[in-house]
């Protein structure tokens, strides 16, 4: 089993939708998790950042993490064609300073 | 901002060649790792180092070396190309001490391997 399974994809909405993203991980060391988010061509940057469980919000981005569950989300509201990219989830543990990734999401918002 | 600067954006190289990939880094952070990035893989390490002439292997080192001469500049050598080698290699930057902070990406060197 790998450590984080992300849905590689693709997916495809309208724009204005609201997108939803999901990651799952086995290892419930992990306390810190991250969305980079990667344009083609380019490398990954990071968008979202939180500790333990609970939600963050940033503009039209939200993260969630479900440390029980293992589970962690990133909600895009209002979304526009520029959001169109490649989304990693992210996470590590207390003192790690090595990331393990999932495989990617890409995504398409369709004007 | 941090800058993370990938020597080339494309390359093409042949089979048994000696090829290596530069990365250079202005914020005088310890640490620096390299990824490869495949499709349906996500992202994987190759090697990692914490400071100069300092490094760890990943999860995938097997036909790749690093060479960390100066804090700001760590490469990444593939001694005998082959085509499995073909892929997006990534670098990437973190100040030491600061495990749990994002790190930071160059825009990734895109190897064919003929």
């Amino acid at each position: 089993q790998k450590e984080v399974e992300q849905d590689p994809g693709p997916l495809s909405v309208p724009e204005g939708a609201i997108v939803s993203l999901n990651c799952t991980y086995s290892n419930s060391a992990f306390q810190y998790f991250m969305w980079y988010r990667q344009y083609s061509r380019k490398g990954p940057e990071l968008l979202m950042y939180t500790y333990s469980s609970g939600n963050k919000e940033d503009g039209r981005f939200t993260a969630q993490v479900d440390k029980s569950s293992k589970y962690i989300s990133l909600f895009i509201r209002d979304s526009q064609p520029s959001d169109s990219a490649t989304y990693l989830c992210a996470v590590t543990n207390f003192g790690n300073e090595k990331l393990t990734f999932g495989t990617g999401t890409r995504l398409t918002i369709i004007p | 901002d941090v800058k993370v600067t990938q020597s080339s954006r494309y390359l093409v190289k042949r089979t048994g060649e000696k090829v290596f990939l530069e990365c250079v880094q202005d914020m005088d952070h310890e640490n620096m790792f390299w990824y490869r990035q495949d499709p349906g893989l996500g992202l994987r390490l190759i090697y990692f180092s914490y400071d100069v002439k300092m490094k760890e292997k990943g999860d995938i080192p097997e036909g790749y070396s690093v060479s960390r001469e100066k804090k700001e500049r760590f490469s990444l050598i593939l001694e005998s190309a082959s085509t499995n080698q073909t892929s997006m290699y990534l670098c990437a930057t973190i100040p030491r001490g600061k495990g749990n902070q994002p790190q930071h990406f160059g825009d990734g060197t895109r190897l064919s391997i003929l």
